[in-house]
């Protein structure tokens, strides 16, 4: 079976765009989180979606949003890019929303802000 | 909010050597422990996972323990062998809050040397 998908694999932006990145999640799985990894770091949570509505979000701006489609794909959007942006964007997938409900991760997308 | 913090930061050992990679985390009602390996590149790799009913788990070379009362947990690698180098992290639930989404450490680069 495939994993958790996402694209672009690698994408690089100025400062000031917008940038879409997308997610497929393991077929059956209908909860997909959005992870931010610096370099050096762990991952830091910024959004969580279940049946297409939000059920968790990070400490990030306003200008990180998200959304799931009917298929449980997602994409995140971030506006008005700043240097700080740049990092590997994660995308994790889980049956549900269980507090105790694994979370798969994929491969990332490399985002560089210049 | 729940915080993990993960020792050490580094560890080299021999191959067929023993690698412990220890974690604590803040909030005692966090259930779920999971935790990653990240190759270079690549998206974290769920390696075992432990959820607060038990105190041991073992899958082969990997073994994780859990102390509820002291609030940390162990990852133990027995006979290491060179493509176990990655970084590994630990992670635990944020229990109560967002829903489902994981506290990270800061990960532990773990190189086996042949």
């Amino acid at each position: 079976d495939a994993g958790v998908t996402q694209s672009p694999t690698h994408l690089i932006k100025t400062r000031g765009q917008q940038v879409t990145l997308r997610c497929s999640p393991i077929s059956g799985h209908k909860s997909v989180s959005w992870y931010q990894q610096v370099l050096g770091q762990g991952p830091q949570f910024i959004f969580q979606y279940y049946e297409k509505e939000e059920r968790g979000r990070g400490n990030f701006p306003d200008r990180f949003s998200a959304r799931q489609f009917p298929n449980y794909s997602s994409e995140l959007n971030v506006n008005a890019l700043l240097l700080g942006d740049s990092a590997l964007y994660l995308c994790a997938s889980s049956f549900s929303t269980g507090d105790a409900d694994t979370q798969y991760f994929g491969p990332g997308t490399r985002l560089t802000v210049l | 909010g729940e915080n993990v913090e993960q020792h050490p930061s580094t560890l080299s050992v021999q191959e067929g050597d023993s690698a412990v990679i220890k974690c604590t985390y803040s909030d005692s009602a966090s259930n779920y422990f999971p935790w990653y390996k990240q190759e270079l590149g690549k998206g974290p790799q769920l390696i075992i996972d432990i959820r607060s009913n038990v105190g041991e788990k073992k899958d082969q070379r990997i073994a994780v323990t859990l102390n509820k009362t002291a609030k940390h947990f162990s990852l133990h690698i027995t006979e290491t062998q060179p493509e176990d180098s990655a970084v590994y992290f630990c992670a635990a639930n944020n229990y109560g809050g967002s829903q489902g989404n994981l506290i990270f450490g800061k990960g532990t680069k773990l190189s086996v040397k042949p």
